[in-house]
């Protein structure tokens, strides 16, 4: 059974203050896997899909890397409105996509 | 402007009573989802479907249904059979691509309370 393992579940930043999310990942197959960001009460927003080992993605502030066990979500000098629960799900060899619960992200101005 | 619309924003049932949550999408997308999200945990699938007239139980079907007679709507019935129907509801589609599945756009959700 695939699974997805986030780490820290929450985690408060100043904010400039550099930091890393993890999502450790297991999973028959890897095809692709993705990160979201939730603010409360809203649906994901896609951010990024990761393909194969040593793939990189960026988007402003945010770079998501990967391997093959885990993946980092970089957030570089953050600001508030960056104030979020991240989720990161993989989808493997049975077709479906796993989710994992999400680390929840405060940046303090 | 491209994207999936979930109604109503809330929604409010008594025990006992069936109800009724709308998705539609307008991206063309194949697959739709849908998955309940409840505090501390993981987003879990309900249903899912790649193609009209054709739907999939995922991992906690119980007490729900589905249904996908056009290509843009996917609407998931609560029965009273849900004993615990209290969460937040979100829809989702994706292209297909062979048989992988590529990134899920959601919907801005529904959240259920059973009174």
């Amino acid at each position: 059974e695939d699974q997805v393992t986030q780490s820290p579940e929450a985690l408060r930043l100043q904010e400039g203050e550099s930091s890393s999310l993890n999502c450790s990942y297991t999973v028959s197959g890897l095809r692709g896997l993705f990160w979201y960001r939730q603010d409360p009460g809203k649906g994901p927003e896609f951010l990024f899909t990761l393909y194969s080992a040593g793939e990189e993605k960026e988007k402003e502030r945010l770079k998501a890397t990967l391997t093959k066990k885990e993946s980092f979500l970089h957030i570089t000098a953050p600001k508030p409105e960056d104030s979020a629960t991240y989720l990161c799900a993989v989808s493997g060899g049975y077709q479906k996509v796993t989710f994992g619960i999400g680390t929840k992200l405060q940046v303090i101005p | 402007d491209g994207g999936i619309t979930q109604s109503p924003k809330y929604l409010f049932r008594k025990e006992g009573q069936n109800v009724t949550l709308s998705c539609e999408q307008n991206l063309n997308h194949d697959a739709m989802y849908w998955y309940r999200q409840d505090p501390g945990q993981g987003l879990r699938l309900i249903y899912y479907s790649q193609i009209v007239n054709d739907f999939q139980k995922g991992d906690i079907a119980e007490g729900y249904s589905v249904s996908r007679e056009k290509k843009e709507s996917f609407p998931l019935t609560v029965t009273s059979a849900q004993k615990n129907p209290t969460a937040f509801y979100l829809c989702a589609s994706s292209i297909l691509q062979g048989r992988s599945y590529n990134e899920q756009f959601f919907g801005p959700g529904t959240r259920l309370t059973v009174l």
